[in-house]
């Protein structure tokens, strides 16, 4: 069928690189941010999250940076490996709302 | 280990056909999802439910119903296949509190393929 949407924006980065994706939120209320990792063929998987009195958050190998000011999240992967491959989502929390972000298919060269 | 489980994984089935996509989650969550993603492209939200006897449409129109006769239970019915609903589905639960998600849980999917 014909599909629905727009198509993700890529990512293209070297294996042992770092590699950071950014996610812009609409709703200046929203006071809780997640990023979700989903592998081909696979559902979202949770990866970090950060509440909204947070500017930084730190996972194994993960970063989530948190820029109020101007609605802007980024997850920052260190060292890349190919397992890293995958599209990543952001999600922001309102009251009784969850809107996830378009996604960005991140691919690793080795 | 997967706390949501969606059946079957993957199916391919001919226009016309009746379907149902089945979600079940053992976490007691309130609220469930449907959502439908097509390869390479965006999660759209097509049909959520606040608990048994609950359903609402979502942000993207669907041709599909759902039904929530248990809390645990959340499946997903195309009356009529064609092959415009051909695409993955995908199931989610959170759980809700005072107006506030912990957090979502998804299921792995079903891809389906209407031939």
């Amino acid at each position: 069928g014909e599909s629905v949407g727009l198509h993700l924006p890529t990512l293209s980065v070297q294996e042992g690189d770092n590699s950071i994706i950014n996610c812009a939120y609409s709703n200046s209320a929203s006071d809780y941010f997640i990023w979700y990792k989903q592998e081909s063929g696979k559902g979202p998987q949770f990866i970090i999250d950060i509440r909204s009195n947070m500017d930084k958050r730190q996972g194994q190998r993960v970063t989530v940076l948190l820029n109020k000011t101007v609605k802007h999240l980024s997850l920052q992967i260190a060292a890349t490996q190919p397992g890293d491959s995958a599209v990543y989502f952001c999600a922001e929390r309102g009251y009784q709302k969850v809107t996830f972000g378009i996604g960005t298919k991140l691919q690793v060269i080795p | 280990e997967a706390d949501i489980y969606q059946t079957p994984r993957y199916l391919v089935i001919g226009t016309g056909k009746k379907i149902t996509l089945e979600c079940s989650q053992t976490m007691g969550h309130d609220k469930m999802y449907w959502y439908q993603q097509d390869p390479g492209m965006e999660l759209h939200l097509i049909h959520y439910s606040y608990g048994v006897n609950s359903t609402e449409k979502g942000d993207l129109s669907s041709e599909s119903t759902v039904s929530r006769i248990r809390t645990e239970h959340f499946p997903l019915t195309l009356e009529s296949a064609r092959p415009s609903h051909t695409s993955q589905y995908l199931c989610a639960s959170s759980e809700w509190r005072g107006g506030t998600s912990y957090g979502y849980t998804f299921g792995s999917g079903t891809r389906l393929t209407v031939v």
